[in-house]
C-alpha cells in the first residue's frame, strides 16, 4: 500500500469553478502535511500548509482529518493558472531530517 | 531568498557513462539535501539524504555503489550515476532545507525548497 494515496485524475473544472479533492495518508503518526503544486516538467512548489484547523490561502482551502487519515484541497474561482498537477506531501518525522513522502499527484485541468 | 539551482538541467548520455548532476543552494546554508527521482506520472521518490560533511543514507532499494552523493560544502551536494543505463533516465530533483533563511528568519524543521531538476536520458 503506498504511504499517500491520490485520485490521479484529471478533474476538468470550468474556468471559475470550484473543484475539491482528497488524499489519504497510511501512517497515522505523520506530523505535517503540505500542498505542492507540480507544473509539467517542472520541480514541485509549495502551495501551503495543511493545519490541524483547517486553513485557507485565497482562493485555496486545506483540510486535515486526522481520525481517517485524509487531507483536502479545494480551489475556488478556479483560473487557468490553476491548471497543473497537485501534490500532496506528508512529511513523517522518523528521524530529524523530516521525511517527505509525496503523492503521485491530482491533476487539474481547468478549461475557458 | 531561498534558492536552489541545479546543473545541468537536461543531459542525454550514453549507457556505460557516469554523469553528475550538481544542487546548490545559493543564498542560504544546507546541512541536509534531499536527492529524490520522479518516473512520468509517478511520485517523487526519495532517494537519498544527504548531509554536510557525512555519509548520506540511501532510501531502501538504492544502489550507494551506483548513486554516488557528496555533500561537501553547506551549499553544494551532488549526484553521481555511475554507469548509467536506460532505465535511470527519469527527472533528478534535489531539495535543500535551510539553516537559516535570508533575511534572519528560522525556517520551521519541515520546509524543503526544491531545484528546477535535473532530466536524465540514458542511450
Amino acid at each position: 500500500r503506498k504511504e499517500v494515496e491520490q485520485d490521479p485524475g484529471p478533474f476538468n473544472v470550468p474556468e471559475g469553478a470550484t473543484v475539491a479533492f482528497n488524499c489519504t495518508y497510511s501512517n497515522s503518526a505523520s506530523q505535517s502535511f503540505f500542498w505542492y503544486r507540480q507544473d509539467c516538467r517542472k520541480e514541485p512548489k509549495l502551495l501551503m500548509s495543511v493545519y490541524s484547523s483547517g486553513n485557507e490561502d485565497g482562493r485555496f482551502t486545506a483540510q486535515l482529518n486526522r481520525a481517517s487519515q485524509y487531507i483536502s484541497l479545494l480551489i475556488r474561482d478556479s483560473k487557468l493558472s490553476d491548471s497543473a498537477t497537485y501534490l500532496c506531501v506528508v512529511n513523517e518525522l522518523t528521524d530529524s531530517w523530516g521525511k517527505l513522502q509525496f503523492g503521485a499527484g491530482t491533476q487539474v485541468v481547468v478549461t475557458p | 531568498g531561498a534558492v536552489v539551482s541545479q546543473h545541468p538541467s537536461r543531459v542525454i548520455c550514453k549507457s556505460g557513462t557516469s554523469v553528475k548532476i550538481e544542487c546548490r543552494s545559493l543564498d542560504f546554508q544546507a546541512t541536509t539535501m534531499f536527492w529524490y527521482r520522479q518516473f512520468p506520472k509517478q511520485s517523487l521518490m526519495l532517494m537519498a539524504t544527504s548531509n554536510e560533511g557525512s555519509k548520506a543514507t540511501y532510501e531502501q532499494g538504492v544502489e550507494k555503489d551506483k548513486f554516488l552523493i557528496n555533500h561537501a560544502s553547506l551549499t553544494l551536494s551532488t549526484l553521481t550515476v555511475t554507469s548509467a543505463h536506460p532505465e535511470d533516465s527519469s527527472f533528478y530533483i534535489c531539495s535543500a532545507k535551510p539553516l537559516l533563511l535570508a533575511g534572519g528568519s528560522y525556517s520551521s524543521y519541515n520546509e524543503q525548497f526544491f531545484g528546477p531538476g535535473t532530466r536524465l536520458t540514458v542511450l
